[in-house]
């Protein structure tokens, strides 16, 4: 079955430290990526996506994404994190013959001020 | 960018009562919706995909005559907890995908708000 494995459940960070959060997904054909956030009290927003091309990808509020197809993985990184990137943080994964996005469990960051 | 409302926000009924979930597209056309379920502290669960004029299509374990899904417009997309019991309570999200704006790619979803309901 198609899954997304996001391996930091928790992660707590100081302002202005660098960020990484890993992302897997177990599927063999052609997929479109995301990663969505979601701040306390708010819905869902896209933070950025893949759907071809460049495999790094840059989205909003200086995160970006690299896509590593021999690893079918699609970490997010971000140089420099601040007090507000305090959210929790899905990856998502789209097989492209289906309609379904398939979220990872989310990985809740905590930045500390 | 595309926006997604539901109503309401929020609910609480009692145990056996019925409760309808609504989700709008509001600046656009969306041939397909989804809806989710979000458990405390987890991610979210599809639990059936809503196109307009059909029938949904539900996950496996979704049980369709509990959670009744219809789609009778471009704009709009209903979820009702049939007989709701206090297990239902959580947080229902929907997505609506918008195919037609210009510049945009496939695929790409835009998320309500959620309504949480919580069954007494």
């Amino acid at each position: 079955a198609q899954s997304v494995s996001q391996h930091n459940h928790h992660v707590i960070l100081s302002e202005a430290a660098s960020l990484e959060l890993g992302c897997n997904y177990s599927y063999g054909g052609t997929v479109n990526l995301f990663w969505y956030v979601q701040y306390p009290g708010q819905h869902l927003q896209l933070l950025l996506k893949y759907f071809s091309g460049d495999p790094l990808v840059k989205g909003i509020k200086g995160f970006e994404a690299e896509f590593i197809k021999s690893k079918f993985s699609f970490n997010l990184r971000k140089p420099s994190v601040q007090w507000s990137d305090t959210a929790e943080y899905f990856c998502a994964v789209n097989p492209r013959r289906d309609d379904k996005i398939i979220f990872g469990k989310g990985t809740r960051l905590h930045i500390l001020p | 960018g595309a926006v997604v409302s539901q109503h309401p926000s929020w609910v609480i009924c009692k145990s056996g009562t019925s409760v309808k979930i609504e989700c709008r597209s509001l600046d656009f056309q969306a041939t397909t919706m989804f809806w989710y379920r979000q458990f405390p502290k987890q991610s979210l669960m599809l639990m059936a995909t809503s196109n307009e004029g059909s029938k949904a299509t539900y996950e496996q374990g979704v049980e369709k005559d509990k959670f009744l899904i219809n789609h009778a417009s471009l704009t709009l997309s209903t979820l009702t907890v049939t007989s709701a019991h206090p297990e239902d309570s959580s947080f229902y999200i929907c997505s609506a995908r918008d195919l037609f704006g210009p510049g945009k790619s496939t695929d790409t979803q835009y998320f309500g708000p959620g309504t949480r309901l919580t069954v007494l």
